[in-house]
């Protein structure tokens, strides 16, 4: 059984830059939830997919967007980046959204911005 | 505002000892308690959950315990190993799509 998986493992952006982060979900899981993990804190959810439609968001602003494949892989945009969006982008898929549903997180984006 | 407040930040132990990391939470609505376990360069792996029927749950050497009215739930960990040094993360799931509210995490080192 395949895990989660992501990519790249580390990107480098300057400000003001656009960047497309990707996530492969586990086998059989249809559901995947974005999260931001600043340097020593936990992580921040973004939002979560569902059937290829967003299906809740947290505090971020619109320029955070993304996408879910039939396949049910995802991405994260970000545009306009800014230098505290500097962070680890983990990815993590579910069976599902409802009760009891653990997920599973991918080991992350490294994303630095200069 | 902090919805899952972590404490310790930071956590030594002998080796063979018992770690224990506590959590609290707020919002009585949250229904669905787990911990998850984070090396570095890693991202986090869930280690063991908890629901709000059930006031004990141990899985290995983990244990949660929960107190629904003091709203506060703790991971135990029996027999501490080098190899448990890691950063430890409670979390809440909130609302109907399994979103989840981490606190701040706890670093974990265990000492030989």
């Amino acid at each position: 059984e395949t895990g989660v998986t992501q990519s790249p493992t580390h990107l480098i952006k300057t400000r003001g830059q656009q960047v497309t982060l990707r996530c492969s979900s586990q086998s059989g899981h249809n559901t995947v939830s974005w999260y931001q993990q600043a340097l020593g804190q936990g992580p921040q959810f973004i939002f979560q997919y569902y059937r290829e439609e967003e299906n809740g968001r947290g505090n971020f602003p619109p320029r955070f967007s993304g996408l879910q494949f039939p396949n049910y892989s995802s991405e994260l945009n970000v545009n306009a980046l800014e230098l505290d969006d500097s962070a680890l982008y983990l990815c993590a898929s579910s069976p599902g959204t409802g009760d009891n549903q653990p997920q599973h997180f991918g080991d992350g984006t490294r994303l630095s911005i200069l | 505002q902090q919805q899952v407040k972590q404490s310790p930040q930071s956590l030594i132990v002998q080796k063979g000892g018992i770690s224990i990391i506590n959590c609290a939470y707020e919002n009585t609505a949250f229904d669905y308690f787990p911990w998850y376990q984070q090396f570095p360069g890693k991202g986090p792996a869930l280690l063991i959950a908890i629901r709000p029927d059930v006031s004990e749950k141990k899985e290995g050497r983990f244990t949660i315990s929960f107190n629904k009215s003091a709203k506060q739930f703790s991971l135990h960990i029996m027999d501490s190993q080098p190899g448990d040094s890691a950063t430890y993360f409670c979390a809440v799931r909130s609302g109907g799509y399994n979103k989840l509210i981490f606190g701040a995490g706890t670093r974990l080192a265990v000492h030989p």
